[in-house]
């Protein structure tokens, strides 16, 4: 159980343009989804931590006009990447949690290259 | 600063044997502890998770342990097998709140 999916894996774009990218929880309903982004040879770090039908929650440094979350169902949320610029090339993981459950399960992740 | 610590960047383990990871916290608000390992490219696969009220917790190969004296925790695996050469993140929380990750440590199994 608890399987998470991201689209797509893989998205190379040219700067300026924007970029979705989607998460769901296949199995249970996730009333709580985290976007993290990972730096080659660096630890996960958090952007945003989003409830269903409530605004997200942005990290300190993360802009939330770049970063558009949108947690609109218990099963999808989505990363809008806006005006995507090459330094936003990185490796983007979602992760989900259900109500009373304190373990995150992850997705694949998407590798964005902007180019 | 670091509320997750993983030492070791890298540890190299022989087949059979066992593998220990270790990871030191400084909140002493944390409750709640996993460990995940990843491939590259790939999101984090959770491995195994403990409460603060317990001080180990098994699954098969792997067991975590618990000492919240020292604010310290360990994943051991045994035996280690090659398919667990991977990176391995330790990861805490407060209450129901986000994540706090380790910087990871590569396990390589040497065959």
């Amino acid at each position: 159980g608890a399987v998470v999916s991201q689209h797509p894996s893989r998205v190379i774009c040219k700067s300026g343009t924007s970029v979705k990218i989607e998460c769901r929880s296949l199995d249970f309903q996730a009333t709580t989804m985290f976007w993290y982004r990972q730096f080659p040879k660096q630890s996960l770090m958090l952007m945003a931590t989003s409830n269903e039908g409530s605004k997200a929650t942005y990290e300190q440094g993360v802009e939330k006009d770049k970063f558009l979350i949108n947690h609109a169902s218990l099963t999808l949320s989505t990363l809008t990447v806006t005006s995507a610029h090459p330094e936003d090339s990185s490796f983007y993981i979602c992760s989900a949690r259900s109500t009373g459950r304190e373990t995150q399960y992850f997705g694949p992740g998407t590798r964005l290259l902007v180019l | 600063d670091q509320q997750v610590k993983q030492n070791s960047p890298s540890l190299s383990v022989q087949e059979g044997r066992i593998s220990i990871l270790n990871c030191d916290y400084t909140n002493s608000m944390f409750d709640y502890f996993l460990w995940y390992k990843k491939y590259p490219a790939e999101g984090p696969t959770f491995l195994i998770s403990i409460s603060s009220i317990k001080d180990k917790n098994e699954d098969g190969r792997f067991t975590v342990f618990l000492n919240k004296s020292a604010k310290h925790l360990s994943l051991h695996i045994v035996p280690s097998q090659p398919g667990d050469s991977a990176v391995y993140f330790c990861a805490a929380s407060e209450g129901n709140e986000k994540l706090t990750f380790g910087t990871g440590t590569r396990l390589t199994i040497i065959p």
